[in-house]
This record gives C-alpha cells, structure tokens and sequence, in this order.
C-alpha cells in the first residue's frame, strides 16, 4: 500500500536553530497538509498546499513556519528559529483529490525536539 | 469557536466485547467525518469515514454512526482485539481544501 514517508523520524535541535522537515507525498497526490501533535494533546492543523502555494494556514503557522514543494517531489516543513514549545510531532498528510471528502493519509511523523 | 471533541478520554475493554467510543462536534454545517486511528509511534490511520447525508457506515468490523440533530458521532467496533489497542482520533473535514479537526482522543486499552 502506498504510504506517506516522513523524514527525519526524529530530530533534536538547539533552540534557535533552523529545522527542516521532509515528507515524501503518495504519488499523485496534489494535496499537503501539516499537522502538529504536542505530546499527549490532539493533532493541530498547520497547514494546507496546493499548486505550488498556501491554501489556508491556522494561527500556530506564523512567520516562523514555512513549506514549500522545492522540487516536485519532497514537501518540507521549515521552521526557521526554532523556540522550546515548537517540540511536537510534526505529521505530514496528503490526499489525491479536492473537495472535502477525500481520505488523508498520515505519514509516521517527525518527532521534534527543541532543547 | 467550533470544535469537535471526545466524551472519554480512556476505555478500558474486555478482549472479544464491543467498544463504543463517541464524539461530539458543534459544526453544524460539518458534512463529513472520519474516524482515525493512531498507535504508539504511529501516525493517525484511516479507519473509516461518514458523509452528512448518511446515519450508519459500515466497515469490516466497525461501523459509524451519526446523528445529527444532537450533533453525536460514534465509533463501534466489534469483538475487539488487543491490535485495536491505541488512541481513537474523529475529525471534522471544515472545508473544501481539507482541512481536518480532530478531537482530543480516546485512548482503548483492550484487555485480555
């Protein structure tokens, strides 16, 4: 079954420092999404993309948050100073289709941490 | 604001019982749920979904019920086995690009 690859599968940095996430899509499929679990909490929305830019953003995605699909394959999660509360699961989502009733599948997910 | 959120956070089930886990959204104009699983390490994954146009879905074991006039979703699975063991996400589909809210979680602990 196609699945959705997330790399790294855990990543520890500085506060402060740049982090890039990586995710892989199913093959086909047009829509992105991010999305963030902070332990023990329910998964977040970041973050939605499609045809190259940002379709809706929650309040979480400030200036900080960045994605973009550099070369048509990859879909990558940027945060560019990392602070202590942006420790989280990071999961990566696509789907084939528009509209609102298209399954998303999860990647396994990013675990960050910021110390 | 809207939200979607869960009425038991753990539920605690005899191997071979049927578990039972509701949720609850104030979205009226929500069409379509999904129900989602996610075990330890694991991203959520698709279990099953239901339109608004639908009161019962039915899949290979589990089966989706909505009512709408209360604003109620449930999850039921049948003779339920330790692998169901994990935390049992609904989410709420709000718009046309996707977006997904999910609720706090119910996490099923299946004992033998």
């Amino acid at each position: 079954e196609p699945e959705v690859t997330q790399t790294p599968s855990h990543q520890v940095t500085q506060m402060g420092q740049e982090v890039i996430l990586r995710c892989v899509p199913i093959s086909n499929h047009l829509y992105f999404y991010w999305y963030r679990q902070i332990l023990g909490q329910k998964v977040e929305f970041l973050v939605s993309f499609y045809n190259n830019e940002i379709s809706e953003k929650s309040e979480i995605f400030d200036d900080q948050f960045s994605v973009e699909r550099p070369d048509g394959s990859n879909f990558t999660l940027k945060i560019r100073s990392t602070k202590l509360e942006d420790s989280a699961m990071y999961f990566c989502a696509t789907k084939s289709g528009g509209g609102a009733k298209n399954i998303q599948y999860f990647g396994a997910g990013t675990r960050l941490s910021v110390l | 604001g809207e939200s979607v959120g869960l009425h038991l956070p753990t539920l605690s089930v005899q191997e071979g019982d049927n578990s039972i886990i509701n949720c609850a959204y104030s979205n009226s104009a929500s069409d379509y749920f999904i129900w989602y699983k996610q075990e330890s390490g694991k991203g959520p994954q698709f279990i099953i979904d239901i339109r608004s146009n639908m009161d019962k879905r039915q899949g290979q074991r589990v089966t989706v019920l909505l009512n709408k006039t209360v604003k109620h979703l449930s999850l039921q699975i049948a003779a339920t086995q330790p692998g169901d063991s994990a935390v049992y996400f609904c989410a709420e589909n709000e718009d046309s690009w996707g977006k997904l809210q999910f609720g706090a979680g119910t996490q099923v602990v299946v004992t033998p």
